[in-house]
């Protein structure tokens, strides 16, 4: 089992619609989860973090976090073309290394 | 703030050559960076972690004497590739850990492509 599983997708949603995108996790000690987006030919970005069981709300992303499931989700509200691309999950240890997914490929279609 | 960045963006050499990439954060000090390949269409791979004043720890697989890290500075990080070959050919990204977030996020330079002919 790896380590930092992600739907391997690719994804498809139209314009507008809610884009969700989910991952989960091994290491129950994991204490930050982390989203970043990358396009095609660029590095990661990152877009939200979060490390409290919840809701976090960015704008049109919201990052969920269940520490018991050990699941870990990004919702995209309003998606537009320009959010086509791969995000990656990734998860940090108190030791402080992050372990990364192999990315969900989105595509928003006009 | 949390800009990291990287030079050269993309450099074409000979097989055979070295070559030198730097990763610097801006305005902010990372005491630990990490170095990242990619190829085409795939994950993320973590070459090896980078602490400032200590010897790498590289991961599984990745020949330490072929890709040398120098952490000087709580600033700079280098990696150079020696003796390049054509399938050292990839997409070579640095992150920096740190800022003010305080949760040990990662931000990422721009990449360096390296081509090797």
């Amino acid at each position: 089992q790896k380590e930092v599983e992600q739907n391997s997708g690719p994804l498809s949603v139209p314009e507008g619609a809610i884009a969700s995108l989910n991952c989960t996790y091994s290491d129950r000690g994991s204490q930050s989860f982390f989203w970043y987006r990358q396009y095609s030919g660029k590095s990661p970005e990152l877009i939200m973090f979060i490390y409290s069981n919840g809701d976090k709300e960015d704008g049109r992303f919201t990052a969920q976090l269940n520490k018991a499931s050990q699941y870990v989700s990004l919702l995209i509200r309003d998606s537009q073309p320009s959010d086509s691309a791969t995000y990656l999950c990734a998860v940090n240890t108190n030791a402080g290394k992050s372990t990364f997914g192999d990315g969900t490929t989105l595509t928003v279609k006009p | 703030g949390a800009v990291v960045s990287q030079h050269p963006s993309w450099v074409i050499c000979k097989s055979g050559t070295s070559v030198k990439i730097e990763c610097r954060s801006l305005d902010f000090q990372a005491t630990t960076m990490f170095w990242y390949r990619q190829f085409p269409k795939q994950s993320l791979m973590l070459m090896a972690t980078s602490n400032e004043g200590s010897k790498a720890t590289y991961e599984q697989g990745v020949e330490k004497d072929k890709f040398l890290i120098n952490h000087a500075s709580l600033t700079l990080s280098t990696l150079t590739v020696t003796s390049a070959h054509p399938e050292d050919s990839s997409f070579y990204i640095c992150s920096a850990q740190g800022g003010q977030g305080g949760y040990n996020e990662q931000f990422f330079g721009p990449g360096t492509r390296l081509t090797v002919l």
